[in-house]
């Protein structure tokens, strides 16, 4: 049974750039969250995805952006991006109703230089 | 914004001893849980804890949960040196949202 796997897991762009980091959710799971970790920080809420549309959005700006597909898998894009965009992206894959367990990938490490 | 906080930031402790760490959060929430995260990897969840449960047990852990105090402590028993590891608490309102965290290590 496969968990949560993300790609790529390195990725180095320059100030301006946009950057597309892509899910697959856990066999049998429904929803993707998307979270922002800088390091030494805990992680940061992004967005979340249940059947193919945003259904929760924490405090980050337009420039996020994301989409889930028919299979439940999401791609999280970030436009125009920033030194302070460099952090650790995490995705994380529920069940609806499983009381909100979260299932994490390993991450996609940005850096922006 | 962190939405919790961990207290302490950091622990050291040798194997064998007990390892506590508490949570505090600001907001109405459904549940808490607490998750661990190896060197910058993913998280893994530990337990979780309902609003109207007061104590839980998994094994070596154990969590408490003071509604009226917003906060939460997570105690690990008998630590090994593979516990090393940050730990955060996570609260579920209307998002989840995770605290700062309490990096451990278990000294062997």
């Amino acid at each position: 049974d496969a968990g949560v796997t993300q790609s790529p897991t390195h990725l180095i762009k320059t100030r301006g750039q946009q950057v597309t980091l892509r899910c697959s959710p856990k066999s049998g799971h429904d929803t993707v969250s998307w979270y922002q970790q800088a390091l030494g920080q805990g992680p940061q809420f992004i967005f979340q995805y249940y059947e193919e549309e945003e259904r929760q959005r924490g405090n980050f700006p337009d420039r996020f952006s994301g989409h889930q597909f028919p299979n439940y898998s999401s791609e999280l894009n970030v436009n125009a991006l920033l030194l302070g965009d460099s952090a650790l992206y995490l995705c994380a894959s529920s069940l609806v109703g499983a009381k909100n367990i979260q299932y994490f990938g390993a991450g996609t490490r940005l850096s922006v230089l | 914004s962190q939405q919790g906080e961990e207290d302490p930031q950091a622990l050291s402790i040798q194997e064998g001893e007990n390892a506590t760490m508490n949570c505090s959060y600001k907001t109405s929430i459904n549940n808490l849980q607490w998750y661990r995260q190896n060197s910058g990897r993913g998280l893994v969840h530990l337990i979780l804890i309902r609003s109207n449960e007061r104590e839980k047990h998994s094994g070596r852990l154990r969590v408490t949960l003071d509604t009226s105090k917003k906060s939460s402590s997570l105690l690990i028993t008998a630590s090994r040196a593979a516990d090393t590891a940050s730990y955060f608490c996570a609260v579920t309102g209307n998002q989840f949202y995770f605290g700062t965290g309490t990096s451990l290590t278990v000294i062997p």
